[in-house]
């Protein structure tokens, strides 16, 4: 157990619809990061926050989207979703003390979209 | 930027036989470097890592993986290796200065036969 805890763990969508994962980070940890793996590939960045401001973005379009929470709680959110947005989205959380600071991850949430 | 390569996407061996799992990476500034391991439906778990120090850094499970900068590897060993081994490995690399950004690669799998 990380103490990082995704929901829901499975989310079926239709084309063109929008959908909200979330993320509840490890106590104390003030810093998500979103990846997106797809089947048989290694996770891809998304995007980082720290204390409620994105701070990094991988190559993923405008329509990815996030927030962070006072709690440092977290939501990705995803519009006019695609057939190739079906993958496994892993939140982590980490605690920026020092760039040695490990990253914890999530059980994450598989995405269908049909 | 960084990338990560890993060498065998399917690796095969028996039950109590070594393994190697075979990684190289590429970077223009200095990275930390990790080993994940991915149950099925699962997110990922933290085998070992290397931050600095010895080249030879030994994670969980019995697992130990060795830094080697002038061929840009990290790979990933095991001497004896058992059924509830089976899972999918990622190699991953971060930059040591500021961000959690970490790329993964493809990842590896490997299947331990009886």
């Amino acid at each position: 157990e990380t103490g990082v805890t995704q929901s829901p763990t499975h989310l079926i969508k239709t084309r063109g619809q929008q959908v909200t994962l979330r993320c509840s980070s490890q106590s104390g940890h003030n810093t998500v990061s979103w990846y997106q793996q797809a089947l048989g590939q290694g996770p891809q960045f998304i995007f980082q926050y720290y204390r409620e401001e994105e701070n990094g973005r991988g190559n993923f379009p405008p329509r990815f989207s996030g927030l962070q929470f006072p709690n440092y709680s977290s939501e990705l959110n995803v519009n006019a979703l695609e057939l190739d947005d079906s993958a496994l989205y892993l939140c982590a959380s980490s605690l920026v003390a020092g760039a040695k600071t490990e990253a914890f991850f999530g059980q994450g949430t598989r995405l269908t979209v049909v | 930027a960084q990338s990560v390569t890993q060498l065998d996407s399917q690796v095969p061996v028996f039950e109590e036989a070594p393994v190697e799992l075979r990684c190289n990476y590429s970077s223009s500034v200095s990275v930390y470097l990790f080993w994940y391991v991915q149950y099925p439906n699962q997110g990922l778990q933290l085998l070992l890592k290397y931050l600095s120090g010895s080249t030879l850094v030994k994670g969980i499970n019995g697992f130990e993986a060795e830094f080697n900068k002038s061929q840009t590897s990290f790979h990933l060993r095991k001497p004896s290796v058992h059924i509830s081994d089976t899972a999918e490995y990622f190699c991953a690399v971060r930059r040591n200065t500021g961000g959690f950004k970490t790329i993964f690669g493809a990842g590896t799998r490997l299947f331990v036969k009886a």
